[in-house]
């Protein structure tokens, strides 16, 4: 257990839909990152939250959006739902890292999303 | 922004061969380089991770190596058990004040045969 939580486990929802994803950091870590993993792209970087900012963004797309809250849990939300949106998403953390590098921790993985879209 | 590259696609080896994995990054300022397994339908999980100021890492069956100069990685692993089927994912990132984003790699699907 990396001490991720997501939920829920599996969706499933029709194209159009709107669905929010869930995620609770490891206790204590300020990061939380979004990835979505499908089978032709890989495991892509959607955006990282940090302390409740947003930090940086990457291939995410304008009918999806993600806030971290003051209590640090992330929510990843996704609109206007595609069949090509149909994947995993997982949701990662990390300790803050200091100055960086040396500071650094891991990022461990929540256990995912399954998003089916119909 | 930082691409990452990672070769082979697929590796199939006899029990108790070596398996080796690499991969090349674009971005020179990336300072760490995680190795996740991940098998089917679960999270990646971190295996072993190298950090720019060290040329090789090892932790049992499983090392790691750094080239900065070529901007390339590779994962090694040793006496490989059928246990050790599983996708490989290489990553690469430039650690801030503020967190680490990671770029993946395609992934390498291992099978280890009897």
């Amino acid at each position: 257990d990396s001490g991720v939580t997501q939920t829920p486990k599996h969706l499933i929802t029709a194209t159009g839909q709107r669905v929010t994803l869930r995620c609770s950091p490891r206790s204590g870590d300020l990061s939380v990152y979004w990835y979505q993993q499908s089978l032709d792209q890989g495991l892509q970087f959607l955006i990282h939250y940090y302390n409740g900012e947003e930090r940086a963004k990457g291939n995410i797309l304008e009918r999806f959006s993600a806030q971290q809250f003051p209590d640090l849990h992330s929510e990843l939300n996704l609109s206007s739902l595609e069949l090509g949106d149909s994947a995993l998403y997982f949701c990662a953390s990390s300790a803050h890292s200091g100055t960086g590098g040396a500071g650094y921790t891991e990022a461990f993985f929540g256990q995912g999303t399954r998003l089916t879209v119909v | 922004g930082e691409n990452v590259e990672q070769h082979p696609s697929t590796l199939s080896v006899q029990e108790g061969d070596s398996a080796v994995i690499k991969c090349t990054y674009s971005d020179s300022a990336s300072n760490y380089f995680p190795w996740y397994k991940q098998e089917l339908g679960k999270r990646p999980q971190l295996i072993i991770d190298i950090r720019s100021n060290v040329g090789e890492k090892k932790d049992q069956r499983i090392a790691v190596t750094l080239n900065k100069t070529a901007k390339h990685f590779s994962l090694h692993i040793t006496e490989t058990q059928p246990e050790d089927s599983a996708v490989y994912f290489c990553a690469a990132s430039k650690v801030t004040g503020g967190g680490n984003k990671l770029t993946f790699g395609t992934g390498t699907q291992l099978k280890v045969e009897l």
